[in-house]
C-alpha cells in the first residue's frame, strides 16, 4: 500500500523555466511533509518542509503547496538551474517531525540548458 | 542544516558473514535516529527506528535478529547486519533528527556475493 504516491517518474524542463512535481498521500494522519533531492549513491539532502496547517512555505527559489482537502503536495523550483538536476522524493510523517517518514516513489527531474 | 555521516561508504562480504555500518550524529545529539534501506531504483523504506538507551522498533516485515540495531549513545547508531545473503544487498541509510528536520546520512552500499 503506497501512501505516498509521485505519478511522474520523470520530468524535463528548460533552464530558467519553472518546475512542479507533484505528490499525493493517502494517509489523512499525517501531518508534516518534507521534500528531499537525492543524488545516486547519496543520502537524501533536505529541502524544504510545511505542516498541516500551513498552505504554503517559501524558500528561495522553492515553494511548497499544501492542498489538505485534495491530499496533494508539489514543489515549485523558479528559476530551475541544471544543479537541480537529481531524483526528488516528497516525504510524509504522522506524529510531528521526529516521526518516521514514508516516502514517495520519487520523480527524476532534468534540467535542460 | 545538521550533518550525519556513515561508515563504510561501501562494503562487499561473503555470504554468511555480518556486516557492521555506522551512523553518527557530527553536529547534533540524535535522541532518535531511522535506517532505512532503498533497493535500486525504488524509494527509501524505513527499517526501523532506533532509540538512545532503549530497543529498537521494527517495520513489520524486517527481521529484528538479523538486522541489529544498537543507539549506545546520542551520536552513535549501529546496523549489524547478520549472516548476511545476496538479497540484502542494497544502499542503507541513516537519519537523525534535529530542530524539525530528518537530516540524512551519504549511505551504505552492501554488496553480498
Amino acid at each position: 500500500d503506497q501512501q505516498v504516491k509521485q505519478n511522474s517518474p520523470s520530468l524535463s524542463v528548460q533552464e530558467g523555466r519553472i518546475s512542479i512535481l507533484n505528490c499525493d498521500y493517502t494517509n489523512s494522519m499525517f501531518d508534516y511533509f518534507l521534500w528531499y533531492k537525492k543524488y545516486p549513491a547519496e543520502g537524501p539532502t533536505f529541502l524544504i518542509s510545511i505542516s498541516s496547517i500551513k498552505d504554503k512555505n517559501e524558500d528561495g527559489r522553492f515553494t511548497v503547496f499544501l492542498n489538505k482537502s485534495a491530499k496533494h503536495l508539489s514543489l515549485h523550483i523558479v528559476p530551475s538551474q541544471p544543479g537541480d538536476s537529481a531524483v526528488y522524493f516528497c516525504a510524509a510523517s504522522a506524529g510531528g517531525t521526529a516521526s518516521k517518514l514514508t516516502f514517495g516513489t520519487g520523480t527524476r527531474l532534468q534540467v535542460t540548458l | 542544516g545538521a550533518v550525519v555521516s556513515q561508515h563504510p561508504s561501501w562494503v562487499i562480504c561473503k555470504s554468511g558473514t555480518s556486516v557492521k555500518i555506522e551512523c553518527r550524529s557530527l553536529d547534533f545529539q540524535a535522541t532518535t535516529m531511522f535506517w532505512y534501506r532503498q533497493f535500486p531504483k525504488q524509494s527509501l523504506m524505513l527499517m526501523a527506528t532506533s532509540n538512545e538507551g532503549s530497543k529498537a522498533t521494527y517495520e513489520q516485515g524486517v527481521e529484528k535478529d538479523k538486522f541489529l540495531i544498537n543507539h549506545a549513545s546520542l551520536t552513535l547508531s549501529t546496523l549489524t547486519v547478520t549472516s548476511a545473503h545476496p538479497e540484502d544487498s542494497s544502499f542503507y541509510i541513516c537519519s537523525g533528527s534535529f530542530t524539525d528536520t530528518q537530516y540524512f546520512g551519504p549511505g551504505t552500499r552492501l554488496t553480498v556475493l
